[in-house]
């Protein structure tokens, strides 16, 4: 079964603080992706990468950066987090070729 | 641009009942596919649907996709309370995925 995992449950920080979330997925897949999930909104697409070392806005990139140095990690930062980035953050990985999206547990971050 | 987008909202049904959910999108597709989120988890993959199919079982559920109105539903038979979730379709296009905001499917038991 492919496993995709998020480095935390739940993490509170203070504004202005640097935030990384950390995916991991041990399935080999060329794609993955980051969303916050808001009550009413759904899930927006914050960024994807399609290769190592590649990376793609989404429909809400401000405020956030991302990483892909291996093809299994893809991490999202806040450089200086701020209380509306309090969301629930999904990260996902699909193969190449798409299809179905693997989604993380989610990382429940509270921003003080 | 394309959206998944659900209906109803929000959906309260007694155990042993059938749920159908509705998802319509704007733009064309490569394939649709049906999630379910327990609360405060990820969305865990039920079906998918290729733009060429029209119906797919799996199980209890059900999914149909009419691509010229542009929209899929799911159906659950023979409901259980531990299919109370959220479900969302999500679309995919070119790179990326458009989700809805989700149908809240509450079971009685």
């Amino acid at each position: 079964d492919v496993k995709v995992t998020q480095s935390s449950r739940y993490l509170v920080k203070r504004t202005g603080e640097k935030v990384f979330l950390e995916c991991v997925q041990d399935m080999d897949h060329e794609n993955m992706f980051w969303y916050r999930q808001d009550p009413g909104l759904g899930l927006r697409l914050i960024y994807f990468s399609y290769d190592v070392k590649m990376k793609e806005k989404g429909d809400i990139p401000e405020g956030y950066s991302v990483s892909r140095e291996k093809k299994e990690r893809f991490s999202l930062i806040l450089e200086s987090a701020s209380t509306n980035q309090t969301s629930m953050y999904l990260c996902a990985s699909t193969p190449r070729s798409r299809g179905t999206q693997y989604f993380g547990p989610g990382t429940r971050l509270l921003v003080l | 641009s394309q959206q998944g987008e659900e209906d109803p909202q929000a959906l309260s049904i007694q155990e042993g009942e059938n749920a159908t959910m509705n998802c319509s999108y704007k733009t064309s597709i490569n394939n649709l596919q049906w999630y379910r989120q327990n609360s405060g988890r990820g969305l865990v993959h039920l079906i998918l649907i290729r733009s060429n199919e029209r119906e797919k079982h799996s199980g209890r559920l059900r999914v149909t996709l009419d691509t010229s109105k542009k929209s899929s539903s799911l159906l659950i038979t023979a409901s259980r309370a531990a299919d109370t979730a959220s479900y969302f379709c999500g679309v995919s296009g070119t790179y990326k995925y458009i989700f809805g905001t989700g149908t809240r499917l509450k079971v009685l038991a």
